[in-house]
């Protein structure tokens, strides 16, 4: 089984819905994040959650919430979803360590989910 | 202002010749960069990563190079397979922050048999 796993893979929704998409992962991490990707714009992070509840935003909130259920459960909620939020929406999670003075992060991601507004 | 640049959107190679993608930052606070590999349909997937407290780190076929001095970063894929075939991001992550990965725009990597 998937150790990030994100429902649903893909959603056609009409502007002005609410939406939203779920995370569950089974790696035990305590971080969490959710990435959106467009064409050409690589990948920008939404908001992150160290713990169940520590939630902050990224680069790109608006339009966007999040709760964070459990340890291993994130989900991202479109309140009134707009033509623009059309994009590959990624979870991720990862641990975080210490070592010698550098700090490590190899985030592990969910297999993304394609929503599509109309 | 971008961090992370990766200025080539798409790179070609034969197979079993070298594939190098590049990557540049300007924060010179970051201090442990990685690359992620893409297939459609798929998440990025780690793939090797390097601490700026070393110039060169190496994972059988791949490799990552560290050049502080000119904030540059490059990933040598020998010899490249069909398999490579794949979007490649480079991440960047600033010690002493929340932890947060910083990702370049991704260099599409196309090997031909």
């Amino acid at each position: 089984d998937a150790d990030v796993t994100q429902t649903p893979r893909n959603r056609i929704t009409k502007t002005g819905k609410r939406i939203m998409l779920e995370c569950s992962q089974t790696k035990g991490h305590d971080r969490m994040y959710w990435y959106r990707q467009d064409p050409g714009l690589g990948l920008r992070l939404i908001y992150y959650s160290f713990d169940v509840k520590d939630i902050n935003k990224g680069e790109i909130s608006d339009g966007y919430s999040v709760s964070r259920q459990a340890q291993a459960k994130f989900s991202l909620s479109l309140e009134s979803a707009i033509p623009n939020q059309t994009a590959l929406y990624f979870c991720a999670t990862s641990d975080f360590e210490t070592s010698g003075g550098s700090s490590y992060n190899e985030q592990f991601f969910g297999p993304g989910t394609r929503l599509t507004v109309l | 202002d971008q961090q992370v640049k990766q200025n080539s959107p798409s790179l070609s190679v034969q197979e079993g010749r070298i594939s190098i993608l590049n990557c540049d930052y300007t924060n010179s606070m970051f201090d442990y960069f990685l690359w992620y590999k893409k297939y459609p349909a798929e998440g990025p997937t780690f793939l090797i990563s390097i601490s700026s407290i070393k110039d060169k780190n190496e994972d059988g076929r791949f490799t990552v190079f560290l050049n502080k001095s000119a904030k540059h970063l490059s990933l040598h894929i020998v010899p490249s397979q069909p398999g490579d075939s794949a979007v490649y991001f480079c991440a960047a992550l600033k010690g002493g922050s929340q932890g947060n990965l910083i990702f370049g725009k991704g260099t599409k990597l196309s090997v031909k048999p």
